[in-house]
């Protein structure tokens, strides 16, 4: 089955403690991103990778590191997570280079204490 | 800056009233216009791309349109199941953010039995 896959589903945390949520895709996508989504203020992305070793910046990017090793991966770094990270993250994939018909994976809800 | 805004902010219909949500948009140039659903608690699920003014995609009761300053979603005899919200998304035209898709806030649509 096509799908984009995040673990963990939920995790709650404390500020300073590093995580990593990962993402992953089974369709071969060139394009991968990461959103977080809140209320009010809906989706907004965070980082994108348009292939292997290309990443770039969304809106959001301030205390969030990815990388991107192999085309199927696409793990989001929380280095000192802060309370005002606490959201709904998405990660998504789409099959041409610049995203657009995106499939979104399932969610990631965290809480940080 | 590249800007979406999506109206209303909710909308209840009665089902079979069939009606239209707006994305309007600013943008220094359009790769690309996204519709998508998402459910509660769930990722956003993508309905249709539009790439230039005149534009049409149908799939069952909707219907999304493009003209070079808006795009509709048209729901024809909506059934409640088609309560969602609705989320349109731009696709920026190159520069440095080659691959940044930007979202609207959504419309919640509710269809009343």
């Amino acid at each position: 089955e096509a799908q984009v896959t995040q673990n963990p589903r939920y995790l709650i945390t404390v500020t300073g403690k590093k995580l990593t949520v990962t993402c992953s895709q089974n369709m071969n996508h060139e394009y991968m991103s990461w959103y977080r989504q809140d209320p009010g203020l809906g989706l907004r992305q965070i980082y994108y990778s348009m292939n292997v070793e290309v990443t770039d910046k969304g809106d959001v990017p301030e205390g969030y590191k990815v990388s991107r090793k192999e085309k199927r991966n696409f793990p989001l770094i929380l280095e000192s997570p802060s309370p005002n990270q606490t959201s709904l993250y998405f990660c998504a994939s789409s099959p041409g280079p610049s995203g657009g018909s995106q499939y979104f994976g399932p969610g990631t809800r965290l809480l940080v204490l | 800056e590249d800007q979406v805004t999506q109206s209303p902010e909710a909308l209840r219909l009665q089902e079979g009233e069939s009606s239209s949500l707006n994305c309007s948009y600013t943008v220094s140039g359009l790769r690309g216009l996204f519709w998508y659903r998402q459910d509660p608690g769930k990722g956003p699920e993508f309905l249709f791309t539009l790439y230039s003014a005149g534009e049409e995609k149908e799939k069952e009761r909707l219907k999304a349109t493009l003209t070079k300053k808006e795009s509709f979603l048209h729901i024809t005899a909506p059934k409640p199941e088609d309560s969602a919200t609705y989320l349109c998304a731009l696709l920026n035209a190159g520069g440095t953010s080659y691959g940044k898709l930007t979202f609207g806030q959504g419309t919640i649509l509710t269809v009343h039995p």
